[in-house]
């Protein structure tokens, strides 16, 4: 079953501009992580946010978590057009293993 | 050092063949896991190998889906006979420790596809 997911389905935005994309899930968790992918194939782990953090700083990335509302989102700030991929968030619960999302298409035009 | 390997990077077979899949994960990861996503999906869990328990093989499919880890590296999935929604890439993913508790490495998956 799906556990997290990902708001808007698809973006487009100007090199330069702020991407922002969202994550709800439905159940308590451990910590949420994102995760970015080019072409289809292999994903890139680029941020963990731990259930008892509101909010993470990598780069040019900027992740916050409410458990209250069980949401998170990703911020991509300045982007530029390598930004271009699908943003997956992923939860995960005791003794399970991680839930992936159905992604966030992102596309940053020249 | 090395990252996830995985072969083929493509497989075309027939419906009711059976296929094998290899995974070589980072060499000292505990972890080995299998996903596979169908065309504009997310990932859908199969199954994940922690050190010498038994595997979560909660996400299989089907009892056609078969997976093993042979001497806690490499790791093989197996599909009997293929079925045509069986098309799919096929990511496998390794990390230090369990689940949740490190980041995951990928593969760049196995492109399955069943004519």
């Amino acid at each position: 079953s799906q556990q997290g997911e990902e708001d808007p389905q698809a973006l487009s935005i100007q090199e330069g501009e702020n991407a922002t994309m969202n994550c709800s899930y439905k159940t308590s968790i451990n910590n949420l992580q994102w995760y970015r992918q080019n072409s289809g194939r292999g994903l890139v782990h680029l941020i963990l946010i731990r259930s008892n953090e509101r909010e993470k700083h990598s780069g040019r990335l900027r992740v916050t978590l409410d458990t209250s509302k069980k949401s998170s989102s990703l911020l991509i700030t300045a982007s530029r057009a390598a930004d271009t991929a699908s943003y997956f968030c992923a939860t995960h619960q005791a003794g399970t293993a991680l839930i992936f999302g159905k992604g966030t298409t992102l596309s940053v035009s020249s | 050092g090395a990252g996830v390997s995985q072969s083929p990077s493509n497989k075309v077979t027939e419906k009711g063949k059976d296929v094998e899949l290899r995974c070589d994960p980072i060499s000292g990861h505990t972890a080995l896991y299998w996903y596979r996503q169908s065309l504009g999906q997310g990932l859908e869990f199969l199954i994940y190998f922690q050190g010498n328990s038994a595997p979560d093989k909660s996400g299989l499919p089907s009892d056609r889906f078969s997976a093993e880890r042979t001497g806690g590296s490499v790791s093989t999935l197996t599909i009997q006979r293929t079925q045509q929604e069986d098309s799919a890439v096929y990511l496998c993913a390794s990390s230090l420790g369990g689940p949740g508790s490190d980041t995951q490495y990928f593969g760049p998956g196995t492109r399955l596809t069943v004519l």
